[in-house]
């Protein structure tokens, strides 16, 4: 079975520039959230969408930030204009359902690296 | 406070150690409770859920105390595969997951 498919793995950018990362969820699955991981944060919710609607979206930093899932395969998280401090890993993930109704794992993509210099 | 703690660690313990990961989380009204696993440079991984009567599956056993708030893993008979980071996670109904910082752990031969 396909996991959950991020692109890129790696990007490199300089500060200003947009930077769009791209997240395929497990077909099926009804729930998407994007994370951000720091060492100094740890891992951070950063929005999650149901059935392609935007539920909780206040973990999204400040309004360079923002995401769009236009249909049940497919999200983006566009950072304009990108900005050093936004280094990070950026997981994508998906469930069938919100964990904590029942016990459906949320599986991880691969996550994208991301460098702003 | 933070909503979900950890001891970040490291733990370095030899092969064949027990080991013990403690968590503590802030929101009283959280329902359900997980570790996760993640290796150096990879995604997250649900290693398994933690129920209120306590659960073990293998090598490893979960136990949760909603008094104290306080959820811990056990690792018995470490293995070198085991060396990875744990994180603690928590959840009410109606909200998305909250991930501790994790505790890493290596187990040396």
């Amino acid at each position: 079975d396909a996991g959950v498919i991020q692109s890129p793995r790696h990007e490199v950018t300089e500060m200003g520039q947009e930077v769009t990362l791209r997240c395929k969820p497990i077909s099926g699955h009804d729930y998407l959230f994007w994370y951000r991981q720091t060492m100094m944060r740890g891992l951070e919710l950063l929005i999650y969408f149901n059935n392609n609607v935007p539920i909780d979206d206040s973990g999204m930093p400040e309004d360079r930030f923002s995401a769009k899932m236009p249909n049940a395969s497919f999200s983006t998280l566009k950072i304009q204009p990108s900005e050093p401090r936004d280094s990070a890993v950026y997981f994508c993930a998906s469930s069938q359902s919100k964990q904590g109704s029942g016990n459906q794992p949320q599986h991880f993509g691969d996550g994208t690296r991301l460098s702003i210099l | 406070r933070k909503e979900v703690e950890q001891d970040p660690g490291p733990f370095n313990v030899p092969e064949g150690a027990t080991v013990a990961f403690n968590c503590t989380y802030s929101n009283s009204a959280s329902q359900s409770f997980f570790w996760y696993r993640q290796d150096c440079r990879k995604e997250p991984k649900l290693l398994m859920s933690v129920y209120s009567s306590g659960n073990e599956d293998g090598r490893f056993t979960a136990q949760l105390n909603r008094a104290s708030q306080y959820i811990s893993l056990l690792i018995r008979d470490s293995k070198l595969s085991d060396s990875a980071t744990y994180l603690c996670v928590v959840n009410q109904a109606g909200t998305a997951l909250i991930f501790g910082k994790g505790t890493t752990l290596s187990v040396s031969s």
